[in-house]
């Protein structure tokens, strides 16, 4: 199984830029999350999603947009990148209830 | 908002030395996990906690979950240079979908 698989796992972006990130599972899990991570910030949930078809909002929503239009995957969109953005990114899933996520390998992301 | 507040946010020890790293949040959660990211990698699952007043060990690491379900702690005892790395604790508010972290508690142990 390859788990939790990310792309691309690095990125360089121009201010005003847009891109998209691609998180896919092959566990059938239900729940997916993106999050970033930050010095000293932790781990900042920016969207999740609880099924196919829905998305809602986490902690640090603003200038993200996500899709789940298939259950295996859920994209993450930068419409203008900021320098703000600059971050590690990373996705993660679990099954339904309170059970171990398994997360990504990451995406380091620069924006100049 | 919910929050999941974790104290301290970096630890130098000695090897040999123990080490504990505390977790809190603002509502009642109905899960506890505690996740370790070695430098350069992803979070990797620890444990899980569910019940109030929960102790869990896994050889020298004893994790507690509190009687009220808002705080944690992750104590190791003996610590090895083999234990560097932040630890996460992760919570999931009652009745939502979201999986909150904590800071994280990163740890550096000299040998």
């Amino acid at each position: 199984n390859a788990g939790v698989t990310q792309t691309p796992k690095f990125r360089v972006l121009k201010t005003g830029q847009s891109m998209t990130l691609l998180c896919a599972q092959d566990m059938n899990h239900e729940y997916m999350y993106w999050y970033r991570q930050d010095p000293g910030m932790g781990l900042r949930l920016i969207h999740y999603s609880v099924g196919e078809g829905t998305t809602a909002k986490g902690e640090v929503p603003d200038g993200y947009n996500v899709s789940r239009l298939k259950k295996q995957n859920f994209l993450l969109g930068l419409e203008s990148a900021a320098p703000s953005q600059t971050s590690v990114y990373f996705c993660a899933s679990n099954k339904q209830g309170a059970t171990e996520a398994f997360f990504g390998q990451g995406t380091r992301l620069t924006v100049v | 908002g919910q929050q999941v507040m974790q104290i301290p946010q970096y630890q130098h020890v000695q090897e040999g030395e123990d080490f504990t790293t505390y977790c809190n949040s603002s509502t009642t959660l109905s899960n506890i996990q505690w996740y370790k990211q070695r430098p350069g990698g992803h979070p990797v699952f620890l444990i899980q906690l569910v019940k109030s007043g929960e102790v869990k060990k896994q050889k020298r690491l004893t994790f507690q979950f509190g009687e009220a379900k808002k705080n944690s702690s992750l104590h190791i005892t003996a610590t090895q240079t083999t234990d560097v790395g932040t630890y996460f604790c992760a919570g999931k508010p009652s009745n939502t979908g979201k999986l909150i972290f904590g800071q994280g508690t990163t740890l550096q142990v000299k040998p």
